[in-house]
C-alpha cells in the first residue's frame, strides 16, 4: 500500500523567512497531493493540493512543486507569518472509486514562525 | 458553504456509557468519513460512507458503529469505549467524479474523553 514520508517533523523560522516542507510516496498510482494545516484544537484546513499532471502550483505565499519521476512533493512558503505556525500534513491518494477519496498522511510538521 | 459541521465538540464518557458523534455538509458530496486522530499525528481513517453504503471500514473495533441516514448526515455511536479511544474524532467529506479526486473537506473534530 502507499506509503508517505514527511519531513522535518519540526521546523522553526524567523518571521519573513521561507519554509520547505518536504514528502516522499510509495505508490507509482497516487495521483492527487493536498497539504492540510491544522492549527491547536481545530480540524485539518486544505490549504493547496496538487495533480500529477501538474508540476507546480502556486496560491500567494504558498507553492507546491511534484517530482513524478522521483516520486516527492514539497510545500514552500515565502515571507512567513506568526499566524503560520500550525502542524501540516502531506497526503496523496490513488484515483478515486466512485466518490471516495482514500487520503495516505504523511506524519506531519509542527512549524513554528518566530515573531 | 463549504462546510463540515459536527457536534458534539467536547464529550466525556464513562466506559460504560452510550453516546452518538453526528456531522452534517450540505456540499451535495456523496462520500462522507470518519477519522481518529491522537495527539501529535496524522489523522487516521476509520470508515467512509460512499452513496450512503459503508464502504470502507479499516479493522475498527465493532464498539464503534458507524451510520449514514442520508446523504447529509453521518454518526458515530460509541458503546463501551476504553480509555485508549479518547481522541479528536473528525468527520470529513468529498465527492470524486470519474477520475478526476475531489477534496477532503473536513470539520473541526469532536475531542472524546473516556474516563
Amino acid at each position: 500500500g502507499e506509503n508517505v514520508e514527511q519531513h522535518p517533523s519540526t521546523l522553526s523560522v524567523q518571521e519573513g523567512d521561507s519554509a520547505v516542507i518536504k514528502c516522499t510516496y510509495s505508490d507509482s498510482a497516487s495521483n492527487y497531493f493536498p497539504w492540510y494545516k491544522q492549527e491547536l484544537g481545530k480540524g485539518p484546513q486544505l490549504i493547496i493540493d496538487i495533480r500529477s499532471n501538474v508540476g507546480e502550483k502556486k496560491d500567494q505565499r504558498i507553492a507546491v512543486t511534484l517530482n513524478k519521476t522521483a516520486k516527492h512533493f514539497s510545500l514552500h512558503i515565502t515571507e512567513t507569518q506568526p499566524e503560520d505556525s500550525a502542524v501540516y500534513f502531506c497526503a496523496a491518494s490513488r484515483p478515486p472509486w466512485g466518490a471516495t477519496n482514500k487520503l495516505i498522511f504523511g506524519t506531519g510538521t509542527l512549524l513554528a514562525v518566530q515573531p | 458553504d463549504t462546510e463540515v459541521t459536527q457536534t458534539p465538540k467536547h464529550l466525556v464518557m464513562g466506559m460504560t456509557n452510550k453516546k452518538s458523534l453526528k456531522c452534517e455538509q450540505h456540499m451535495g458530496h456523496r462520500a462522507m468519513y470518519w477519522y481518529k486522530q491522537k495527539a501529535k499525528k496524522p489523522p487516521e481513517l476509520m470508515f467512509v460512507y460512499s452513496y450512503e453504503k459503508l464502504s470502507i471500514n479499516e479493522s475498527v473495533p465493532s464498539r464503534f458503529s458507524p451510520e449514514c441516514p442520508n446523504s447529509s448526515l453521518l454518526n458515530l455511536h460509541l458503546h463501551a469505549l476504553q480509555p485508549e479511544d479518547s481522541a479528536l474524532y473528525l468527520c470529513a467529506s468529498s465527492q470524486s467524479t470519474g477520475v478526476v479526486t475531489g477534496e477532503l473537506f473536513f470539520g473541526e473534530g469532536s475531542r472524546l474523553t473516556v474516563l
